[in-house]
């Protein structure tokens, strides 16, 4: 069964850092294009970040550049999410999230991790 | 960023009913869109993925059509498991989903 898991939210300061997790199992990891998108409480779904299979291209939205930073680890069948000076608005939950098919760059999500929450707040 | 707009932004409808969804983009995405649903407390699913091909395991009740600008997701007899919200999302250049048209009984 293929499964994302994702850990490591919890509630933060605001400028302070987290680090999240997503473990992959039942689907050769090493092959996709892995994502993060957020979703704040009661909002919309927006699209935090991506990266391609052997880390040689990522890309970020505009409100979190330079402040948070996505790698992997395709030996531990693993997607990480640096987030570094948080704000109140990057509280959301965040999922992972996989490309439908392999070694494509056309950003189809599926499947999705069932979330981890960030809170950010004092 | 292209700009993803859905209509109607909430619906009501009732158990056997044709419904249809609007997404237009803010310029040309080809044919670069998707369909998820999306369930209270529950990770997005996908159900359409290039304007119209139907993602393994959604049934055939579900149909998606468009192209350029302006894309409708349709679900020909609505069942009780299908009230959630759903979201478009374009796949031509950096992602960005509409703003989720909610359907309620």
């Amino acid at each position: 069964e293929v499964q994302l898991v994702e850990s490591g939210g919890g509630l933060v300061q605001p400028g302070g850092s987290l680090r999240l997790s997503c473990a992959a199992s039942g689907f050769t990891f090493s092959r996709y294009w892995m994502h993060w998108v957020r979703q704040a409480p009661g909002k919309g779904l927006v699209w935090v970040s991506g990266i391609y299979t052997d880390e040689s291209t990522t890309g970020y939205a505009d409100s979190v550049k330079g402040r948070f930073t996505i790698s992997r680890d395709n030996a531990k069948n693993t997607l990480y999410l640096q987030m570094d000076s948080l704000r109140a608005d990057d509280t959301a939950v965040y999922y992972c999230a996989s490309q439908r098919a392999p070694y494509t760059t056309t950003s189809v999500f599926d499947p999705w991790g069932q979330g981890t929450l960030v809170t950010v707040s004092s | 960023d292209i700009q993803m707009t859905q209509s109607p932004s909430s619906l009501s409808a009732s158990v056997g009913d044709r419904v249809t969804i609007t997404c237009r983009a803010s310029q040309s995405i080809s044919s670069s869109l998707n369909w998820y649903q999306q369930k209270p407390g529950k990770a997005p699913k996908l159900l359409i993925y290039t304007a119209s091909s139907l993602q393994s395991g959604v049934p055939s009740r579900f149909s998606g059509s468009g192209s350029g600008t302006d894309f409708t997701l349709t679900i020909s007899s609505l069942q009780p498991e299908d009230f959630a919200t759903y979201y478009c999302q374009q796949s031509y250049s950096t992602p960005t989903f509409g703003q989720g048209t909610r359907l309620e009984i």
